[in-house]
């Protein structure tokens, strides 16, 4: 069964350090979704993408954070450089695109753990 | 405030029916959604219900879109210990259809 897949599972780092995070969308999905998830709230979205271009990331902290997704496949999000508030789940979602289709697929998202 | 708002925690026994409910602030909200999240886990999308609607059901699952309240609930029936997740609800944030989540309904599901 076709799935989104992100990596790594878990990561902990240093604060001020840089950490990046990996999303594989499902085959064919031409909307990409960053959200991050700090514990015992909702996701709340960072960045969205439509193929390679960024369509929102009005949410995105710009100073730290950044996102790609060069070719319109698989996307990147990177911290740089981490600080203790960032600790969260940040999960990543696809969807197929067009007028019809309703459904976002989410990852199993990246534990992150700044230290 | 926030725009999609839920109670923090459900109790119920095995057997019994749960009901979770939402408000939501967006009117222009084209889709409204019920996701799932197990711990540890990502989310899984469990139903959505467009905004014309009033009622949709789904095996166990009966959405109800009350439109003039912008109230939106989850019932499952006969619940079972394997229910027992994170509920979230979701508005298609300025009639777009990206998910904008509520906190979460913590369901526990006991004996």
């Amino acid at each position: 069964e076709a799935e989104v897949a992100q990596s790594p599972r878990y990561k902990i780092t240093e604060k001020s350090q840089a950490v990046a995070f990996w999303c594989d969308p499902i085959s064919g999905h031409a909307t990409l979704y960053w959200y991050r998830q700090i514990l015992g709230q909702g996701p709340e979205l960072l960045v969205q993408f439509q193929d390679e271009s960024v369509v929102d990331d009005s949410q995105l902290p710009k100073d730290r954070f950044s996102a790609e997704r060069l070719k319109g496949v698989d996307s990147t999000l990177k911290i740089q450089p981490a600080e203790l508030g960032d600790s969260a789940m940040y999960l990543c979602a696809s969807r197929l695109g067009g007028h019809l289709d309703t459904e976002a697929f989410f990852g199993q998202g990246t534990r992150l753990t700044v230290v | 405030g926030e725009d999609v708002e839920q109670s923090l925690f459900l109790s119920v026994r095995e057997g019994d029916s749960s009901v979770i409910n939402c408000t939501y602030t967006d009117s222009s909200s084209t889709y409204l959604y019920w996701y799932k999240q197990e711990p540890g886990a990502g989310l899984q999308l469990l139903t959505y219900i467009f905004s014309n609607m009033d009622m949709k059901q789904d095996q166990r699952l009966t959405v109800l879109l009350n439109k003039k309240d912008k109230h939106l609930s989850l019932r499952i029936a006969d619940t079972q210990t394997g229910d027992s997740a994170i509920y979230f609800c979701a508005d298609s944030s300025g009639g777009s259809y990206i998910p904008t989540f509520g906190r979460g309904t913590s369901l526990i599901v006991h004996p």
